[in-house]
């Protein structure tokens, strides 16, 4: 596709189980960002991949929150033991390269209950 | 301080008229600048991005960016209701280079 593609686009969990979100970038893309929008508020940064480089992890709230992005393309946000205050909507950006204009998924919304 | 800064809003403003939307950086040595429109339960979209001091006009759109001043803004001509929304202002830092989102501001434009 030509966008930044997430999966899924919503997802409901229970308390304490593991989640797996998924980014898909654009082709050639090499950084991705992964942020996080709680309702109302403004976007929670969380980690940052950038070509092979060690990607950044300042932003990640808890070491309950991993994430990995395989051959330099597609991105999984891990998050175990869900906790209800993990509910919000997990936003994936892709650019270029790091100095360029960067594209927004649509968004998986996760609601722990 | 914070690297990005915004006024939250809201930034009412009577339909036709011209929306200001101010946004001030701390990191000196910034590169890339860009603005973002967000929707209520939607994700950002780029509306416009700019690099070196001056304007740049995009429809109903004009960014401006002062590198001396540390500020970038954002001018909406002739606003429509359909403008109300949450705007962001992103900047590439020098420092590590990882883009950076304000706040935002939330812009309604009334009829």
């Amino acid at each position: 596709g030509a966008g930044v593609s997430q999966s899924p686009s919503n997802k409901v969990t229970e308390k304490g189980k593991d989640v797996e979100l998924r980014c898909d970038p654009i082709s050639g893309h090499t950084a991705l960002y992964w942020y996080r929008q709680s309702l109302g508020q403004g976007l929670e940064f969380l980690i940052y991949f950038q070509g092979n480089s060690a990607p950044d992890k300042s932003g990640l709230p808890s070491d309950r929150f991993s994430a990995e992005r395989t051959g330099g393309s597609v991105s999984t946000l891990t998050i175990q033991r869900t906790q209800q205050e993990d509910s919000a909507v997990y936003l994936c950006a892709s650019s270029f390269r790091t100095n360029t204009e960067a594209f927004f998924g649509q968004g998986t919304r996760l609601t722990v209950v | 301080q914070k690297e990005v800064e915004q006024n939250s809003g809201p930034l009412s403003v009577p339909e036709g008229a011209i929306a200001s939307l101010n946004c001030t950086y701390s990191d000196r040595g910034s590169q890339s600048f860009f603005w973002y429109r967000q929707y209520s339960g939607k994700s950002p979209e780029l509306i416009m991005s700019i690099y070196s001091n001056g304007d740049k006009e995009d429809g109903r759109f004009t960014a401006q960016l002062n590198k001396a001043s540390q500020y970038v803004s954002l001018l909406i001509r002739d606003s429509q209701p359909s403008d109300s929304a949450t705007y962001l202002c992103a900047v590439n830092p020098e420092a590590g280079n990882m883009l950076t989102f304000g706040g935002g501001t939330r812009l309604m434009v009334k009829p």
